[in-house]
């Protein structure tokens, strides 16, 4: 158990519709960060928060947007779905926000569906 | 631009053979960090291991053992008498100093199957 918690576990919806993602980090830490892993593209960074505030952006559409919250706990909102959308989305957190020399600790994911 | 290649999509082993798991990387950054990362079939992504850009000494953690080159750009992977537990998805990744503040570059991962 990493520490790094995801809710839901599992999230079906269909085309169109808007859902919200939820991660909450380890204790401690103040970075969070966002992973798509889909059969086509890989694992790949969406967003990076540190402390409430966005640090770095990666492959995210515009369709997308997340936030962290003053408890730390973090959002990935999506919306107008499409079915390209369907994967697992993981939520990792770190210590520290400044370097790339910061372990990062993966949630279990949230497999999304999109009918 | 920054880039991680695993070119085996898939390997099988039988028990107690011993693997290795090739990792090329691409970067301009002098200071970097590789890591490796496991996927089991559970499907949450367990970290195994994380060197810097200035370390290339070998490092063995048990049946893992891992063989940075700077000179060949690669940071393979070797798991020695393989287990049926070792079967998952196994990521390679690169993070820059200089890159987007720590974000991980993945690789598209090898799925090592391990039979009995």
């Amino acid at each position: 158990d990493s520490g790094v918690t995801q809710t839901p576990k599992h999230l079906i919806t269909a085309t169109g519709q808007r859902v919200t993602l939820r991660c909450s980090p380890r204790s401690g830490d103040l970075s969070v960060y966002w992973y798509q892993q889909s059969l086509d593209q890989g694992l790949q960074f969406l967003i990076q928060y540190y402390n409430g505030e966005e640090r770095a952006k990666g492959n995210i559409l515009e369709r997308f947007s997340a936030q962290q919250f003053p408890d730390l706990h973090s959002e990935l909102n999506l919306s107008s779905l499409e079915l390209g959308d369907s994967a697992l989305y993981f939520c990792a957190s770190s210590v520290a926000g400044e370097t790339a020399d910061n372990e990062q600790f993966f949630g279990p994911g949230t497999r999304l569906t999109v009918l | 631009a920054q880039k991680v290649t695993q070119a085996q999509t898939e390997i099988s082993v039988v028990e107690k053979e011993d693997v290795t798991l090739d990792c090329v990387y691409e970067t301009r950054d002098t200071t970097y960090y590789l890591f490796w990362y496991k996927q089991p079939p559970s499907g949450e992504l367990v970290f195994l291991i994380r060197r810097n850009s200035f370390d290339e000494q070998n490092e063995i953690s048990g049946r893992y053992s891992w063989n940075f080159q700077k000179s060949t750009s690669s940071f393979n992977f070797t798991i020695t008498a393989s287990q049926v537990v070792d079967s998952a998805v196994y990521f390679c990744a690169l993070s820059e100093a200089g890159g987007s503040q720590g974000n991980l570059i993945f690789g598209k991962g090898t799925k090592l199957s391990v039979k009995p």
